[in-house]
């Protein structure tokens, strides 16, 4: 089926592990993009990226680390995890940025404890 | 990043048509006009975008100031369903995609 998946949709980790959230889309878009929203509050982004092997920070970077290997994947990964990162993460997809439509994942809701 | 102002939240009779305002006094002349909105427990899911004229599509209507300063997103008839949050963003062509706070619209049945 067409679309964009997050994984997992659920995801219990412990403070200092790292854990990796895997976004896949099947459009081929070139940009991908990854969220995190905390309880009550708008989207903040993360990273993004313009096409394979091209990333960007965007406004909340920091202890975060993304890769796009692939067009169709763009995996997220928390090096040492802390509790300031449990939240949502939402991942979108656009063939590009401006003129088209973004389509977002359903979201991960990942805890820190 | 050009940025937007939009009420806190907006409430609405089912059945009534919906104007979401947004203001955008530093938009450029190549930033799209983007609307999102999220419901609850979802991502965010694409309503209408415009660049200079009013567009229309079957969700919703975007109307574009002449100076392009203010935009407005018109729901014709609400209904229950579309209690969310409303997210106006400008994009520029080719740059990244980012939120401001949007309008918590609550419709009352």
């Amino acid at each position: 089926d067409a679309g964009i998946t997050q994984s997992p949709r659920y995801k219990i980790t412990e403070t200092g592990r790292q854990v990796t959230l895997m976004c896949h889309q099947t459009w081929s878009h070139s940009y991908m993009f990854w969220y995190r929203q905390d309880l009550g509050h708008g989207l903040r982004l993360i990273y993004y990226s313009a096409a394979a092997d091209i990333t960007d920070k965007g406004e909340v970077p920091d202890g975060y680390v993304v890769s796009r290997s692939k067009t169709e994947n763009f995996p997220l990964t928390l090096e040492s995890a802390t509790r300031s990162q449990t939240s949502v993460y939402f991942c979108a997809s656009s063939e590009r940025v401006g003129g088209t439509e973004a389509f977002f994942g359903q979201g991960t809701r990942l805890t820190v404890v | 990043d050009a940025k937007t102002t939009q009420p806190n939240s907006m409430e609405s009779n089912e059945e009534e048509p919906v104007h979401l305002p947004c203001n955008h006094s530093t938009i450029s002349g190549t930033d799209y006009i983007h609307w999102y909105r999220q419901l609850p427990s979802q991502g965010p899911e694409y309503v209408i975008h415009g660049l200079t004229s009013n567009v229309n599509n079957r969700m919703a209507s975007l109307a574009i100031a002449e100076d392009r300063k203010s935009s407005t997103l018109i729901l014709h008839r609400a209904t229950l369903r579309d209690a969310a949050v409303y997210y106006c963003i400008l994009m520029e062509y080719g740059n990244k995609l980012v939120f401001g706070a949007g309008t918590i619209l609550r419709v009352k049945s």
